[in-house]
């Protein structure tokens, strides 16, 4: 079952900070999130396992809350080639990677 | 190499016509995995492969499509009878296991298929 991602949509200025959240309805085993940029392949930003645990990628962390079956997507101090659409995808059972709808990034100046 | 190569980057095909695409994974990676992407930008799970045995095939349209993952031969999505519905970006990844724990899936850079 797909998960569901909010907002579909955000704008940031430069510097400003913002939060993707993923949710599902499923018991997760795992969540990843990838960001894609417009015409590219989409690129592994990080993969968070059941176990509540958080991690962090330069300004870039991410949280998953395995009671809720709930990862959130944390962006501080916004650049501008953070801008894209960001997917969350979550693994659970024996199912493939399934993708949310995506939530689009945009910063600007 | 540590890139997933894929070929073509476009693809036009008239409908009714065959689509073939490529994907050779990165080396040491076991797992492969082909998504389609629509307009709207929502991945469906196609199908996926650990070496050359299909691992899961529950997205497939298997009426029309086939794929393929052949030691030593890139893997292939293989489309018979393209429909306009079938217009899409397909995306490969690949990953040393099904779960990507560690580095996630590397995604080629996608072939665009249309149908006209």
């Amino acid at each position: 079952q797909q998960p569901v991602q909010s907002p579909q949509a955000v704008i940031l200025r430069e510097g400003e900070d913002a939060v993707i959240n993923c949710s599902s309805s499923k018991a997760l085993y795992s969540v990843h999130w990838y960001r894609q940029k417009h015409g590219e392949a989409p690129v592994f930003l990080m993969i968070l396992l059941k176990g509540g645990e958080q991690k962090g990628h330069e300004k870039i962390s991410a949280s998953f809350n395995e009671k809720k079956q709930q990862s959130s997507l944390y962006l501080t101090a916004s650049q501008l080639s953070y801008s894209g659409t960001y997917f969350c995808g979550t693994l659970s059972g024996n199912t493939p990677l399934v993708f949310g709808k995506g939530t689009r990034l945009s910063v600007i100046a | 190499g540590e890139e997933v190569a894929q070929t073509p980057k476009h693809l036009v095909r008239g409908e009714g016509q065959k689509a073939k695409l490529y994907c050779a994974p990165i080396k040491g990676h076991s797992y492969v995995f082909w998504y389609q992407q629509v307009l709207k930008n929502e991945f469906k799970f196609l199908i996926s492969f650990q070496n050359e045995n299909v691992f899961d095939e529950t997205g497939m349209p298997k009426e029309r499509f086939s794929a393929k993952c052949l030691p030593n031969s890139p893997c292939s999505l293989e489309i018979q009878a393209t429909k306009l519905e079938d217009s899409a970006v397909y995306f490969c990844a690949s990953s040393q296991s099904r779960s990507g724990n560690g580095n996630g899936y590397t995604f080629g850079s996608g072939t665009r298929l249309t149908v006209v």
